[in-house]
Parts: C-alpha cells; sequence; structure tokens
C-alpha cells in the first residue's frame, strides 16, 4: 500500500464550477501538507500549505486537513481555463524524525476547465 | 533570483551511453532533492542531500545510479550505463527547511534512451 494515495482522475469540469482534490494518507508521521500544481511540461510549483486540522483559505482556493481520518482536500471555486494542470499532494513528517527532510507526493490528479 | 537551474532540459541517448544531469539550487539552501517522474509511478523521490552530505538514497532505483554534491550549489546525477526504462523527467529541487514548507522544482531534464 502507498503511503499516500490520490485519485489520478482524469477529472474535467465546466468554467465555473467547484473542484474538489483529495488525498488519504497512511502515515502517522505526517504533520505538514501541500498542494503542488503542474502545468505541462513544467516543474511543479507549491500552490498550498497546511499544518494543522482545520481550513486555509487563499483566493480561489481552499485547502483542509483532518488528521483524524488522514485525509486532505483542495478546494477551487470558480474554476478556470487557467487552472487545468496536475495537481500533486505532498506530505512531510514532523522535525525530528528521520523521514523529515523529504516529501512524499500522491501520484496527482489531471484537471481539465472547460470553457 | 533564477530559482533551480537544471541543464540540459532534453537528453535523448543510446541504451549504454553515460547520462550526466545537473543541477544548480537556490543559493542558501541546504536540501537538495533528486525525483523522477513518469506516468506510471508518478514523482519518486531518488536521493536527498543536506548541507552536500547524502541523507537518504533508498530511492536510487541500481548501482547504475549515482549523485554527487561536491558543494553547495552544484549536483549532478548520473545514470551508467543508460537503459530504455531510465526514461523520465528528472527533477532537481532545493529548500531551506527540508520538507516542512515544500520546496522549489527546478523545469526538469526530459530523458530519452533509445
Amino acid at each position: 500500500q502507498k503511503e499516500v494515495e490520490q485519485d489520478p482522475g482524469p477529472l474535467s469540469v465546466p468554467e465555473g464550477a467547484i473542484v474538489s482534490l483529495n488525498c488519504t494518507y497512511s502515515n502517522s508521521a505526517f504533520q505538514y501538507f501541500m498542494w503542488y500544481r503542474q502545468y505541462s511540461r513544467k516543474g511543479p510549483e507549491l500552490l498550498m500549505y497546511t499544518y494543522s486540522s482545520g481550513n486555509k483559505e487563499d483566493g480561489r482556493f481552499t485547502a483542509q486537513v483532518d488528521k483524524s481520518s488522514k485525509y486532505i482536500s483542495l478546494f477551487i471555486r470558480d474554476s478556470q481555463p487557467s487552472d487545468s494542470a496536475t495537481y500533486l499532494c505532498a506530505m512531510s513528517a514532523k522535525a525530528g524524525g528521520t523521514s523529515y527532510g523529504k516529501l512524499t507526493f500522491g501520484q496527482g490528479t489531471i484537471l481539465t476547465v472547460h470553457p | 533570483d533564477a530559482g533551480v537551474i537544471q541543464s540540459p532540459r532534453h537528453e535523448v541517448t543510446e541504451m549504454g551511453q553515460e547520462v550526466t544531469l545537473r543541477c544548480k539550487p537556490i543559493s542558501g539552501h541546504d536540501y537538495l532533492f533528486w525525483y523522477r517522474q513518469t506516468m506510471m509511478r508518478g514523482l519518486e523521490l531518488l536521493i536527498y542531500f543536506n548541507n552536500n552530505v547524502p541523507i537518504d538514497d533508498s530511492g536510487m532505483p541500481e548501482d547504475r545510479f549515482s549523485a554527487k554534491m561536491p558543494n553547495a550549489s552544484f549536483s549532478t546525477l548520473k545514470i551508467q550505463p543508460s537503459e530504455p526504462r531510465d526514461s523520465a523527467v528528472y527533477f532537481c529541487a532545493s529548500s531551506l527547511t527540508g520538507g516542512a514548507f515544500g520546496y522549489t522544482f527546478g523545469s526538469g531534464t526530459r530523458l530519452t534512451v533509445v
């Protein structure tokens, strides 16, 4: 079983829709949670970062973490064609653990927002 | 800041040849990571360094792969001999705080072994 599971999609939605992207994880040592966006033929770029359980909002994006369920989500409101990309969740263990330095990524979800 | 710089952007080589990928991290970052991305396996961590010292190389597929970081501003990933199954996009990333607050990725090297 992979440490991080993410539905690869693909996901296709009309412009203006609300998009929900999700990941589950099995390693309880994970304490830092991130979402990356990757456009075609580009490197991943950090989109959102959260530490604690709950919600964090940044413009049209909301990241949600539920540590008790080992489940994280990214919501995109009023989706735009420019949001079309692959979205990857990523996680890291808390400081002091042997795996502290590295991020473990989900498989990535391919999102297309059509006009 | 120019970001993480990787070279070359594209590499096409014949099976059995040696391939060297290069990375310049962001100045001041003390963590450097090498990842490989394929459609089938997604992003896989190959190796990472902290203060130029390899910390975890458990993701390196086999002895054909080696990585070095001779100084804080340069790292190489070498494949010798290369095989068609090594075809992938190889990313370098750097960070100031390990994984806790995310990395900055380079643009990647697209490797094709024929």
